[in-house]
């Protein structure tokens, strides 16, 4: 059961690099989501999507972009990379409505550098 | 607007009770949850409680929900090393994106 899927890891950037993080979930999950953690602030949105086609912006939106072409994957694109955007990056999908507890499901996270 | 904050270390002896603590303004929060986080790796649930509980319990951990304070703990019995990790709250008054997390507290587990 792989539940939610990051690649790559780790990952190095210099400024100015364009790169793409990529996320999938095999849960069938509407919602998906992108956080950055940064020490003491805890998670902050990026962006999310409540199903495919449809995105909308979190708290930290500016320097990054969102696609939805399916339920299965939600890829997060850095256009132009700035040393503020060395994180950790978090990814989660939820369920949408019914009984459920609105639990979000993490990925592992992909840590980016950016020198 | 909505915040969650919470105490950001904490060291425990093994074998001790280990209580993290957090406060919410939300009043509107549905769910209130415990997430855990070991080094080099995603939030886990831990546990959550439903807005209209004002306690739960299972196995070690017991959750202590304050709502008029928006007061919320977790309570660890009997501490042990493996427990040291990243604890963070968050609360939520729908789905998805309606969650807010607390800045984490690090549970160091000594000796």
């Amino acid at each position: 059961n792989a539940g939610v899927t990051q690649t790559p890891k780790f990952q190095v950037l210099k400024t100015g690099q364009s790169m793409t993080l990529q996320c999938a979930q095999d849960m069938n999950h509407e919602y998906m989501s992108w956080y950055r953690q940064d020490p003491g602030m805890g998670l902050r949105l990026i962006h999310y999507s409540v199903g495919a086609g449809i995105t909308d912006q979190g708290e930290v939106p500016n320097g990054y972009n969102v696609s939805r072409s399916t339920t299965e994957d939600f890829p997060l694109r850095l256009l132009s990379a700035a040393p503020s955007q060395t994180s950790v990056y978090f990814c989660a999908s939820s369920s949408q409505g019914g009984e459920d507890t609105g639990e979000l499901f993490f990925g592992e996270g992909s840590r980016l550098t950016v020198l | 607007g909505e915040d969650v904050e919470q105490s950001l270390f904490l060291s425990v002896r093994e074998g001790d009770s280990s209580v993290i603590n957090c406060t919410y303004t939300d009043s509107s929060s549905t769910y209130l949850y415990w997430y855990k986080q070991e080094p080099g790796a995603g939030l886990q649930l831990l546990t959550y409680i439903f807005s209209n509980m004002d306690m739960k319990q299972d196995q070690r951990l017991t959750v202590l929900l304050n709502k008029k304070d928006k007061h919320l703990s977790l309570r660890i019995a009997d501490t042990q090393t493996g427990d040291s990790a990243i604890y963070f709250c968050a609360e939520s008054w729908g789905y998805g994106q309606n969650f807010v997390f607390g800045p984490g507290t690090r549970l160091s587990v000594l000796p």
